[in-house]
């Protein structure tokens, strides 16, 4: 079974701009959470997406965004790129999101934003 | 408040070794706890999660984590460090989000160095 895939896996943009990361989750899975890894701020919540609603979200600004499609994969959006926003977001997927199951990460996408 | 506080930045040990990786916790509730490994330019990797029953929960590669409700601790442990698992690991607990559904909170990790 293939694991979770994200793409790209690096990025360079500058100051303003907006982004778009994709993620597939493994097949059958149907929730994907979205986390951003800083060495400063650690792994934080963004959101989780189950049978395309976002179900859960954590305390990012509105600049960024998601969604999940029919087939589950899922797309994460940042608007008006801040070089704050330079980090390391990781998807993971789950078979239903439940909070005692486990989750398997994909590699992540690099974000550098100058 | 609930939070996930791992008190090391780094842990070294020489192989074959035990090691113990810290975790404590602060959640409302019966908690829900999880440890992580993270290669390098890699994703996180499942290691091992404690929902209820024993204390002593035993997880992939080698691993076991001891839950402690009294001191709040989830500590990782295994009883001979191999070079192999040198990595960043994580532990988590279930917490609320804003709008009360949950989600996991995690520590700011930990770099476990298995020098040879």
């Amino acid at each position: 079974k293939a694991g979770v895939t994200q793409t790209p896996r690096y990025l360079i943009k500058t100051r303003g701009q907006q982004v778009t990361l994709s993620c597939s989750p493994i097949s059958g899975h149907r929730s994907v959470s979205w986390y951003q890894q800083t060495p400063g701020q650690g792994l934080q919540f963004l959101f989780e997406y189950f049978s395309e609603t976002q179900r859960n979200k954590g305390n990012f600004p509105g600049r960024f965004s998601g969604r999940q499609f029919s087939n589950s994969r899922s797309e994460m959006n940042v608007s008006t790129l801040e070089l704050g926003d330079s980090a390391l977001y990781l998807c993971a997927s789950s078979p239903w999101g439940g909070d005692n199951e486990k989750l398997f990460f994909g590699s992540g996408t690099q974000l550098s934003v100058l | 408040a609930q939070s996930v506080a791992q008190p090391e930045d780094q842990v070294n040990v020489a192989e074959g070794n035990p090691l113990t990786v810290k975790c404590t916790y602060s959640v409302s509730g019966n908690p829900y706890l999880f440890w992580y490994v993270q290669y390098p330019n890699r994703g996180l990797q499942f290691l091992l999660k404690y929902i209820t029953g024993d204390n002593l929960v035993k997880g992939s590669y080698g691993f076991e984590a001891e839950f402690n409700k009294s001191q709040t601790s989830f500590h990782l442990k295994k009883p001979s460090a191999l070079v192999s698992d040198s990595a960043l690991y994580f532990c988590a607990v279930r917490g609320l989000s804003m709008d009360s559904s949950y989600k996991l909170i995690f520590g700011s990790g930990t770099r476990l160095l298995v020098r040879p």
